[in-house]
């Protein structure tokens, strides 16, 4: 079955601190991953997607396969980041059909 | 900037009454997928058309219906509602295998 488990539900940080959002996957094949953000009163959009592995402001995410992990890192973090942080994958049908963890609310306090 | 919308922004239904939710995808997107999510989840897919017919579905009875018309504007329906019905309706519309760009959502609560 195809699940993202985001693990936490709620992480503070504090401003120009690290900053890891984990994500863990199950899946029977190769997936796409995805992070998408959900900023206060806006809608839901991507941040980065695995394959085209850029880095968007300053977020970066590693797909380990042996691990089955995606986590979301930022060296230091912002106060314009928090938000919402949902994890998700998709089949090889692509960026469709997307399987999204719970989710964590990042805060970054000044 | 994304062009997608949706309507209403929320509405309020009482169990068994019927729902139509809107969907416009912004201009040459030809795939549209609906999610629900419920409070404080994630949003969970439903399914998705793609040039006018249904391309997957996810696991939700057949009381959740949709379409899609030739200019790529989709309709979620629900028949029989339910109070677990009560959620946030996204939908997202994009090129198939591309990003997805979804709308504001619709609220419903369903009483």
């Amino acid at each position: 079955a195809q699940r993202v488990t985001q693990p936490e539900k709620l992480l503070s940080v504090f401003k120009g601190a690290p900053v890891e959002l984990k994500c863990n996957y199950s899946y029977s094949g190769s997936p796409e991953l995805f992070w998408y953000v959900q900023y206060s009163r806006q809608r839901l959009q991507l941040l980065l997607r695995h394959i085209s592995r850029e880095s968007i402001k300053g977020f970066t995410a590693d797909l380990n396969k042996g691990e089955t992990s995606f986590h979301l890192k930022k060296p230091f973090a912002q106060e314009e980041d928090s938000a919402m942080y949902y994890c998700a994958l998709s089949g090889p049908e692509g960026a469709q059909k997307l399987v999204f963890g719970q989710g964590t609310r990042l805060t970054i306090n000044p | 900037e994304t062009g997608v919308t949706q309507s209403p922004t929320h509405l309020i239904k009482t169990r068994g009454q019927q729902v139509t939710l809107r969907c416009s995808s912004q201009s040459g997107h030809n795939t549209v997928s609906w999610y629900q999510q419920a409070l404080g989840q994630g949003p969970q897919f439903i399914f998705q058309y793609y040039r006018e017919e249904e391309n997957g579905r996810g696991n939700f009875p057949p009381r959740f219906s949709g379409l899609q018309f030739p200019n790529y504007s989709s309709e979620l329906n629900v028949n029989a509602l339910e109070l677990d019905d009560s959620a946030l309706y996204l939908c997202a519309t994009g090129l198939r295998t591309e990003t997805q760009y979804f709308g504001p959502g619709t609220r419903l609560l369903v009483l």
